[in-house]
């Protein structure tokens, strides 16, 4: 059974800094790989997709790396901003797994102005 | 253009009444998918729609869950009989195409329904 792991659960740094949150998975036969954002009660938005032949993928100041034979994902976010404080959620797929998504339990962000 | 949309937004019931959750996925979008979110549990899924039909029905925890979908669009989860222990966000996913690679495999969700039993 796939397990998802995300820690810390919860995180607080100052304004400006770089920071990685990162996600363990125990099966590595994954087909793919997303991160989300939730903020507090909304809904989840995608922020990047990695396919399992990819090893990351870049949207502005964030950056997602894929090491399948390890079992990690780290979600990189540069110039952390207020705005960016949420949960942040990773979501794997497994190959056959009829499209489902197994969830880590997320981390929680606070970027302190 | 729309997102996922999901009714109500809020549902608060009597233990022991049957609720019905409604799910609006993204025009044009083939698979749809029902997660629950309960406090300290994180997401779980419950059920995968491709089309009208359910090739997973694995996450239903027990015979009080049910869903259909009707014209490859709408979908309604309902609960029979509620219990306390099913208070949770109930959380509407869609997808362009599960199967290919890429971009339409991102799944998109709703606001989700914050469901609480008394």
């Amino acid at each position: 059974k796939q397990e998802v792991t995300q820690i810390p659960a919860a995180l607080s740094v100052p304004e400006g800094e770089n920071l990685v949150l990162n996600c363990s998975f125990t099966d590595s036969a994954i087909y793919n790989l997303q991160w989300f954002r939730q903020d507090p009660g909304k809904g989840l938005t995608s922020l990047l997709l990695i396919q399992s032949s990819q090893r990351e993928q870049t949207s502005g100041r964030l950056n997602a790396s894929l090491d399948k034979s390890s079992g990690r994902s780290t979600l990189y976010i540069a110039a952390s901003q207020p705005g960016d404080s949420a949960t942040y959620l990773c979501a794997v797929k497994l190959f056959g797994a009829n499209s489902k998504l197994t969830f880590g339990k997320g981390i929680t962000l606070s970027v302190r102005p | 253009g729309a997102g996922v949309s999901q009714s109500p937004s809020n549902k608060v019931t009597e233990k022991g009444k049957d609720v019905e959750l409604r799910c609006d996925p993204i025009s044009g979008h083939t698979a749809l998918y029902w997660y629950r979110q309960s406090l300290g549990q994180g997401l779980e899924f419950l059920i995968y729609f491709q089309g009208n039909s359910a090739p997973d029905k694995s996450g239903l925890p027990s015979d009080r869950f049910s869903a259909e979908r009707t014209g490859g669009s709408v979908s309604t989860l309902t609960i029979q009989r509620t219990q306390q222990e099913d208070s949770a966000v109930y959380l509407c996913a869609s997808s362009l195409a599960p199967l290919l690679a890429g971009a339409q495999e991102t799944q998109y969700f709703g606001p989700g329904t914050r469901l609480l039993v008394l």
